[in-house]
């Protein structure tokens, strides 16, 4: 089991510009979710994915944003016109989705987002 | 809404000085009350999950409880690598399929050597 990754770790972006993460859960888990922390905050939820259906967004999703998780294996969020506000660590998180009550998510390192 | 209060910010201990971190949570039907581990500049490291009041969890030099209102996480005797950011999480029974975790801010735990 090699863990959540995320790619890229680190990206630094001018204001305008548009950028894409992506996420790769631990194999065979169903569920993915998206969270944003910035410095001093814990992370806060973003969207989630049972498989490949995105099955609900947070308010501070504005329009910009944009996630996929093609045929419920890897997922990417884009972010479109990025501002000086989307600097933060972008968290991507896995569950099984096998129980319907235990549910333990597992992050991964995070992409930190830097938009100049 | 869902919150979760942890206190206090950030606490500095000496190496072997017992303490714990508090997390107070308000959510209208807990599935369950998750603690992680945060590095600087990584993601959350799983900890515990306590589903129901009263129970209790153990690893190394941590102690995770839970009551109706409140977790704590002991740590005994911590060592200088026990230093990191505690994250608390609540995750609310909605009787939907979303496992949303509700964060608090995180205790900044820093142990001297």
């Amino acid at each position: 089991d090699t863990g959540v990754s995320q790619n890229p770790r680190h990206k630094i972006t001018k204001r305008g510009q548009n950028v894409t993460f992506r996420c790769d859960p631990i194999s065979e888990h169903n569920r993915l979710y998206w969270y944003r922390q910035t410095l001093g905050q814990g992370p806060e939820f973003l969207t989630y994915f049972q498989n490949e259906a995105q099955l609900e967004k947070s308010r501070l999703l504005s329009d910009r944003f944009s996630a996929e998780r093609p045929k419920g294996s890897f997922s990417t969020l884009e972010i479109q016109r990025t501002e000086q506000g989307d600097s933060a660590m972008y968290l991507c998180a896995s569950s099984p989705g096998t129980s319907g009550y235990q549910e333990t998510q597992y992050f991964g390192p995070g992409t930190r987002l830097l938009v100049l | 809404e869902d919150q979760v209060t942890q206190s206090p910010e950030a606490l500095r201990l000496q190496e072997g000085e017992s303490s714990s971190l508090n997390c107070s949570y308000t959510v209208s039907g807990l599935r369950g009350l998750f603690w992680y581990r945060q590095d600087p500049g990584k993601g959350p490291e799983f900890l515990f999950t306590l589903y129901s009041a009263g129970e209790e969890k153990e690893k190394e030099r941590l102690k995770a409880t839970l009551t109706k209102k409140e977790s704590f996480l002991h740590i005994t005797a911590p060592k200088p690598e026990d230093s990191a950011t505690y994250l608390c999480a609540v995750q609310k029974n909605s009787g939907g399929s979303n496992y949303k975790l509700t964060f608090g801010k995180g205790t900044l735990l820093t142990v001297n050597p």
